[in-house]
């Protein structure tokens, strides 16, 4: 069974443009969850989707968006980037279907902001 | 979500066990407690989780006080595929199943 599959591994933008990353989750999971990782703030969760509606959602700005699609396949925006938006973006996948299952992560997405 | 505090690291040697405590006095009667770990350039992965009772699986043990206020992960013979850094968290089954408040979890290394 395929893993976690985040694509691009790594990115490099400057500040102002946007980026677009992408997540497809483990066949037959229909969650997909965000989060931002940096060496100062950890890991923190971003939104969540769930049969391509959001379910939830961190506290992050509004230029943090997302989506999913009907194959449960889901991307991340993020508009007018700041330096601070450096950092490794994972994605997680699950089936949705109850607190107490297992997360499966992607490797992530490097972004650096210039 | 409930907090829970780990020390920022652990050393041990290779082939011994080691004994990862979490300490979460405030946890409530329906928070389960999660391990993850996040081995260097990966993602977190699962690892075990319990409720009450003490859990084994072919990964780890978990070791849960009676008064529920701490736990062990018990990695039974440590390798150094096992040095990454170790989350120890708590999941309120009414909550939303994808939010994790991960903290800062215990960084994890082994001596050859």
């Amino acid at each position: 069974k395929a893993g976690v599959t985040q694509t691009p591994r790594y990115l490099i933008k400057t500040r102002g443009q946007q980026v677009t990353l992408s997540c497809s989750p483990i066949s037959g999971h229909r969650s997909v969850s965000w989060y931002q990782q940096t060496p100062g703030q950890g890991l923190q969760f971003l939104f969540e989707y769930f049969s391509e509606t959001q379910r939830n959602k961190g506290n992050f700005p509004g230029r943090f968006s997302g989506r999913q699609f009907s194959n449960s396949r889901s991307e991340m925006n993020v508009s007018t980037l700041e330096l601070g938006d450096s950092a490794l973006y994972l994605c997680a996948s699950s089936l949705g279907t109850g607190t107490n299952e297992k997360l499966f992560f992607g490797s992530g997405t490097q972004l650096s902001v210039l | 979500d409930a907090k829970t505090t780990q020390p920022n690291s652990m050393e041990s040697n290779e082939e011994e066990p080691v004994h990862l405590p979490c300490n979460h006095s405030t946890i409530s009667g329906t928070d389960y407690i999660h391990w993850y770990r996040q081995l260097p350039s990966q993602g977190p992965e699962y690892v075990i989780h319990g409720l009450t009772s003490n859990v084994n699986n072919r990964m780890a043990s978990l070791a849960i006080a009676e008064d529920r206020k701490s736990s062990t992960l018990i990695l039974h013979r440590a390798t150094l595929r096992d040095a990454a850094v170790y989350y120890c968290i708590l999941r309120d089954w009414s909550s939303s199943a994808s939010k994790i408040i991960f903290g800062s979890g215990t960084r994890l290394s082994i001596r050859p």
